[in-house]
């Protein structure tokens, strides 16, 4: 049982250019998020989707770009990352109820902005 | 903006202490999720609570959500060195917008 799993786990980049980072969930839940933890700021929803096709902006969306092409994967780009975008990001999911129900996450990209 | 605060940032406590964090939220929360996440892990799924006034126990943690639904307490008796971690509250608002509290961060001396 995978679960949901993240790729890659840590990743160092440099300011301006382009990153993707990878989620995927065996479970065949309907909803994804995308989170990035600060510290002193908790965790922050960046983007949400409700199935494929299917995506909505979250508290901090700037910056970001999310796709969902496939219900089983929901990757999140930084088109152009710069320093403030250092974070941690999980992913997670949800089998149904959307804002309401438990969410499960993934084990978290550490990524770095030099 | 919506603000999800919890108090106290950091509590240190002897094993066997009670602890207790408090959740405070700027706006009416549809309902309340509680995560726990330990140091370098990820968050996991504790209760949610959905009604005013409603209280969950799941052993020696206590839920309570506050009248209002804007507010919520989550108290562990007798800690233990496992309890060690950061508590989060969570929930939606009513606009499809979801907000984490800023998290207490609980520490048990042996």
């Amino acid at each position: 049982d995978a679960g949901i799993t993240q790729s890659p786990r840590y990743k160092i980049t440099e300011t301006g250019r382009q990153v993707t980072l990878m989620c995927h969930q065996t479970w065949s839940h309907s909803y994804m998020f995308w989170y990035r933890q600060d510290l002193g700021h908790g965790l922050r929803l960046i983007y949400y989707s409700a199935a494929a096709d299917i995506t909505d902006k979250g508290e901090v969306p700037d910056g970001y770009v999310v796709s969902r092409s496939k219900t089983e994967n929901f990757p999140l780009t930084l088109e152009s990352a710069t320093r403030s975008q250092t974070s941690v990001y999980f992913c997670a999911s949800s089998l149904r109820g959307g804002l309401s129900n438990e969410q499960f996450f993934g084990p978290g990209t550490r990524l770095t902005v030099l | 903006g919506q603000q999800v605060m919890q108090i106290p940032q950091y509590q240190h406590v002897q094993e066997g202490e009670d602890f207790t964090t408090y959740c405070n939220s700027s706006t009416t929360l549809s309902n309340i999720q509680w995560y726990k996440q330990r140091p370098g892990g990820h968050p996991v799924f504790l209760i949610q609570l959905v009604k005013s006034g409603e209280v969950k126990k799941q052993k020696r943690l206590t839920f309570q959500f506050g009248e209002a639904k804007k507010n919520s307490s989550l108290h562990i008796t007798a800690t233990q060195t496992t309890d060690v971690g950061t508590y989060f509250c969570a929930g939606p608002d009513t606009g499809n917008q979801f907000y984490f509290g800023t998290g207490t961060s609980l520490t048990v001396i042996p």
